[in-house]
This record gives C-alpha cells, sequence and structure tokens, in this order.
C-alpha cells in the first residue's frame, strides 16, 4: 500500500497562478522527494528535503515539510502551462531502501 | 544521453506468455529499483538492488516475477505466465549516495505492458 497521500488530487489553475499541493505521510522518514510525472512518462526528481529540514528551495518551486504533522506541501509559483503534470511526494523510511509513493496531484495550468 | 533507460517502451502480450524488460541505469548509479504503475496510482515498489545483489523485494513480486542485475549494470526484469492484471507501466531507477546518506532516484521512462 502507498503511505503518502496528495491533495487535492486535481488542481486546476490560470498561468502565472501559484500552485499548492500537499502531502500527508504515516511513519517516520528519512526524507521526502517530489517527483513530476507528464501523461504516460516517467518520473522526474524535482526536489528532496531531508527530515532535520523545514524549507527548500529550487527556482521556482518551495517545499516545506513538518514531521510533527508528517506533511509536506509543494508550492510552484508563476505557474506555466508547462507544469501541467501529475506532481507526486515520495517518503524514504529510516533505514529503507525504497520510496513510498502517494496518489499524486493532477495539476492543469491554463494559457 | 546519460539518463537511465528502458526496453522496449511499449509491450503487448497475450495472457500467458513470458515478457523480459531491460533497464540501463546510469552509470555511477550501484543502486537500482523497479517500481509498477497503474493507471491513477503512484508507482509501487518492487525490487531494489544494490550492485548485483537484489536487497529486498515486495509483497508484489508474486513469483511468476523475476529480476536479475548479473554484472550490477544493467537489469532485467521478467514476467513468466502473464496476467491481464499485470497490464501496467513498470519503471526503472537508480540511484547513488547524497548527502547525509539520503538517495534521490532517477527514473526511466517506463515500459508500457499491455496483457490482452
Amino acid at each position: 500500500s502507498q503511505q503518502g497521500e496528495e491533495d487535492p488530487q486535481a488542481l486546476s489553475i490560470q498561468e502565472g497562478e501559484n500552485a499548492t499541493m500537499n502531502c500527508s505521510y504515516k511513519t517516520s522518514i528519512n526524507n521526502l522527494q517530489w517527483y513530476r510525472q507528464n501523461s504516460g512518462r516517467g518520473l522526474v526528481h524535482l526536489i528532496l528535503i531531508r527530515s532535520n529540514e523545514r524549507e527548500k528551495h529550487s527556482g521556482r518551486l518551495r517545499v516545506t515539510l513538518d514531521t510533527s504533522k508528517k506533511s509536506s506541501s509543494l508550492l510552484i509559483t508563476a505557474s506555466r502551462a508547462a507544469d501541467t503534470a501529475s506532481y507526486f511526494c515520495a517518503t524514504a523510511g529510516t533505514g529503507a531502501n525504497n520510496l513510498f509513493f502517494g496518489t499524486g496531484t493532477r495539476l492543469t495550468v491554463i494559457p | 544521453d546519460t539518463g537511465v533507460s528502458q526496453d522496449p517502451r511499449h509491450k503487448i502480450t497475450k495472457r500467458g506468455q513470458n515478457v523480459t524488460f531491460r533497464c540501463d541505469p546510469i552509470s555511477e548509479h550501484n543502486r537500482l529499483y523497479w517500481y509498477r504503475q497503474t493507471l491513477g496510482q503512484g508507482p509501487e515498489f518492487l525490487t531494489y538492488f544494490q550492485n548485483e545483489a537484489q536487497l529486498e523485494k515486495s509483497r508484489l513480486l508474486s513469483d511468476r516475477f523475476s529480476a536479475e542485475r548479473p554484472k550490477g549494470s544493467f537489469s532485467t526484469l521478467e514476467i513468466q505466465r502473464t496476467e491481464q492484471g499485470d497490464s501496467a507501466m513498470y519503471l526503472c531507477a537508480s540511484s547513488a549516495r547524497g548527502l547525509a546518506g539520503s538517495y534521490e532516484q532517477y527514473f526511466g521512462p517506463g515500459t508500457r505492458l499491455t496483457v490482452t
């Protein structure tokens, strides 16, 4: 079974707006990663945040992590049509070698 | 191209046939993973190799599935006696040790299997 749960399941915004996606998980983690997947393709790694970090930035992406609430958020600022994709959070548990993925948020950016 | 590659990209097979997929990881990565993804879901872990050793297998990996990484480089995933429920995207990923023991996984484009 998958550990993570993303919210919302689908999000539709206008180009230029910000998009926020949330992820909740159930057990202790070593790190949390966000991935993007365009329709029918492989996953692209976006950003990794370790359990002792609270916030991380990469370009237009901002990720936060609250281990006390077992939750993370991904903010995409100034969205573009090319950001249209599914976004997944994935957790790596302490001592675990695999990732547990959520069900994803389907983001649509309308030009 | 130095990313993870998978072959074939698409495979259509009849129920009961055997299929084999190949994954070539990023060359300096010692870890290799197989995942399965069905429509509308996130990837689910199947198995993991460190070099040539298969160190972990999911309960999803029934005895009809076998994976190898004979020389610690490329890997193959074989499904015997395919069933319609095996229809999915099979994803391969590789990683190397990063900061503080974290492993960023880099995914290939996947092999989409359709069992008719």
